[in-house]
């Protein structure tokens, strides 16, 4: 299967930015997805980004695509306590199967 | 090895013949759900279960059921399958969650078209 890779953990301090990095193998992808998972609940799609553009805003996230690089991340500014959760990046690609990544644990220190 | 696995990978079957989608997962854990994945809208829960025969609706439950009679395995029933069923089905578990909730495990995948 295709190779979808993040960062386990990630620690910020309240109010600072967060990056959450994902790398992935697979060039025919569509759609890069990133997904939110809080204690107690199922995943909850936060952003997604067709694969044609570089960066999508959206409120208090920012994503940006280096395809060449085959690399994603996800900047959340102003981070809050209400962020921390465990943070997947997912790739869909051509034949759309979807393809997951670890989760990174994000904290955030008050 | 921990894992989640799902039968069958790929289904193609016709419009009101009922059917069965398992998973399994040989971790213990408690938590497990149903997602659906369509191009452009990502991951959606269906269903999920907190435990043996406690289940609950997720977000897009219409149309499915699910089943918790043992801790390892969480079928999805589709009674009478639609075309707007075509999806890309993803079992998952977790430990019951907490505070300190672990990840979610993925099963590969379930294609299903229905004619």
């Amino acid at each position: 299967g295709e190779d979808v890779e993040q960062s386990l953990f990630l620690s910020v301090r309240e109010g600072d930015s967060s990056v959450i990095n994902c790398t992935y193998t697979d060039s025919s992808s569509t759609y890069l997805y990133w997904y939110k998972q809080e204690p107690g609940a199922g995943l909850q799609l936060l952003t997604y980004i067709f694969s044609n553009m570089d960066m999508k805003q959206d409120q208090r996230l920012t994503v940006l695509l280096n395809k060449k690089d085959k690399h994603l991340s996800l900047r959340i500014a102003d981070t809050q306590t209400g962020d921390s959760a465990i943070y997947f990046c997912a790739e869909e690609t051509g034949a759309n199967n979807l393809f997951f990544g670890t989760g990174t644990r994000l904290t955030v220190i008050p | 090895e921990a894992q989640v696995t799902q039968n069958p990978r790929y289904l193609i079957t016709v419009t009101g013949k009922k059917l069965t989608v398992t998973c399994s997962q040989n971790m213990n854990h408690e938590y497990m759900s149903w997602y659906r994945q369509d191009p452009g809208l990502g991951l959606r829960q269906i269903y999920y279960s907190m435990n043996v025969e406690v289940t609950d609706k997720g977000d897009v439950p219409e149309g499915y059921k699910v089943s918790r009679k043992e801790k390892r395995n969480f079928p999805l029933i589709l009674e009478s399958p639609s075309p707007n069923q075509t999806s890309l089905y993803f079992c998952a578990s977790s430990p019951l969650p907490s505070k300190e909730t672990d990840t979610q495990y993925f099963g590969p995948g379930t294609r299903l078209t229905v004619l």
